[in-house]
């Protein structure tokens, strides 16, 4: 069925480095691939998102990368500050849901 | 504009009772999912509606959950007779079609006693 696998589970980074989150989708039809950031008793928000027609797209700090024939994409965050500090959430939408990854807990070490 | 809505915020029900869990969509939307996250988990799609209609609900367990978006008011996500198990953070989304971003609400933290 519908599956979007994602890794690590649990990421600690030291501050500055940079922190990449890798995901796996199932449907070959997927298009599109958000990403978002939860923190602590907050709400997701989207952070940035891809579509399957390019392989790549960056804003400022952090960049998204698609594989289509793979079915991977990935989050990259470079430079990483104390305030990257949250849950991230890769998603692939099928049909018209979105299924979301289970995500990734983002430590960032001072 | 406000963004999605969702009320109440916290909710605390014993066994058995219900729980009705409310979701305003962000003004132009018509379209709402609503999906549950369990302590520590990812968000799991539940149910997919447009203005009067029930689009996609193959997320919905068969039983006690229901959901509903009438031509006026909120979307309303309704769990009869609730357990334990059905502990956890409920959130909405909206979208003005199912082809753009979707916006998240607050989310509704139901505790059954």
């Amino acid at each position: 069925g519908e599956n979007v696998e994602q890794h690590p589970s649990t990421l600690s980074v030291q501050e500055g480095d940079s922190a990449v989150i890798k995901c796996t989708y199932s449907d070959s039809a997927s298009n599109y691939f958000p990403w978002y950031k939860q923190e602590l008793g907050k709400r997701p928000q989207l952070i940035i998102d891809i579509r399957s027609n390019v392989g790549e797209k960056k804003d400022q700090r952090i960049a998204v990368t698609l594989n289509k024939t793979a079915k991977h994409f990935s989050l990259h965050i470079t430079e990483t500050q104390p305030e990257d500090s949250a849950v991230y959430f890769c998603a692939a939408r099928v049909g018209d849901k979105i299924i979301f990854g289970k995500g990734t807990r983002l430590h960032i070490l001072p | 504009n406000a963004g999605v809505m969702q009320n109440p915020r916290h909710l605390v029900r014993r066994r058995g009772q219900e729980a009705r869990l409310r979701c305003s969509p962000m003004k132009g939307h018509s379209h709402v999912y609503w999906y549950r996250q369990l302590p520590e988990e990812g968000l799991k799609f539940m149910v997919y509606l447009q203005k009067e209609n029930i689009i996609d609900e193959s997320g919905m367990p068969k039983e006690r959950f229901s959901a509903e978006f009438p031509k006026e008011g909120p979307s309303i996500l309704r769990i009869q007779q609730v357990v334990r198990g059905d502990s956890a953070a409920y959130f909405c989304a909206s979208s003005p079609s199912p082809k753009h971003e979707q916006f998240f609400g607050p989310g509704t933290r139901l505790t059954v006693l």
